[in-house]
């Protein structure tokens, strides 16, 4: 069965770095979005990705972060600059077509550790 | 803003059916039920959705009330591997993002 992947399974950097989040969602899909979970909160969400551009970011999603789909496999989420309240699990999501026909599929998550 | 209510959390036997409920009561016509879990810390794992007929897959069925303000997910025989943080989501269909709340912490019992 098809699944979403991400790399890498943990990061760890020093504040002030980039870092940047891979994701491989599944392969006909065409929604990509980007969600992460600090340890014992909810899961949020961060932005949704269609036809090259950002669809809906949320507040989090601020100027340090940014997405981007290199080629026709990868999604990426990359932060610029990152603080330690950047630390957090992170979960890539597609989804094929039409919301309500059709549903998101969630990635494994990677843990960003800031130090 | 979370437009669902749910339990904190339920016990089951193992092997017994787990009925899990959410209220959803501002729910709107164009909005459908989606049911997700998470497991330990893994990526949130898609379970079923639904509009306002009760759906079954492999994993749940999925009862909606005729008037649509509240759900019931089922696990028709539970095992410890059901042991998750189960998230009842209500999204509207031109609304791309699920917005989850704290879900209901669900612990499978020997």
């Amino acid at each position: 069965e098809p699944e979403v992947t991400q790399t890498p399974s943990h990061q760890v950097t020093q504040m002030g770095q980039e870092v940047i989040l891979r994701c491989v969602p599944i392969s006909n899909h065409l929604y990509f979005y980007w969600y992460r979970q600090i340890l014992g909160q909810k899961v949020e969400f961060l932005v949704s990705f269609y036809n090259n551009e950002i669809s809906e970011k949320s507040e989090i999603f601020d100027d340090q972060f940014s997405v981007e789909r290199p080629d026709g496999s990868n999604f990426t989420l990359k932060i610029r600059s990152t603080k330690l309240e950047d630390s957090a699990m992170y979960f890539c999501a597609s989804r094929r077509g039409l919301a309500g026909t059709d549903t998101q599929y969630f990635g494994p998550g990677t843990r960003l550790t800031v130090l | 803003d979370a437009k669902t209510t749910q339990p904190t959390s339920m016990d089951c036997a193992e092997g017994r059916a787990a009925n899990l409920p959410c209220n959803h009561s501002t729910i709107s016509g164009n909005e459908y039920v989606y049911w997700y879990r998470q497991i330990h810390s893994q990526g949130p794992q898609y379970i079923i959705h639904g509009l306002k007929n009760n759906e079954t897959n492999e994993m749940a069925s999925l009862i909606i009330t005729e008037d649509r303000k509240s759900s019931t997910l089922i696990l028709p025989h539970a095992t410890l591997r059901d042991t998750a943080v189960y998230y009842c989501i209500v999204s509207p269909i031109d609304d791309y993002k699920l917005s989850f709340g704290a879900g209901t912490t669900v612990t499978v019992r020997a």
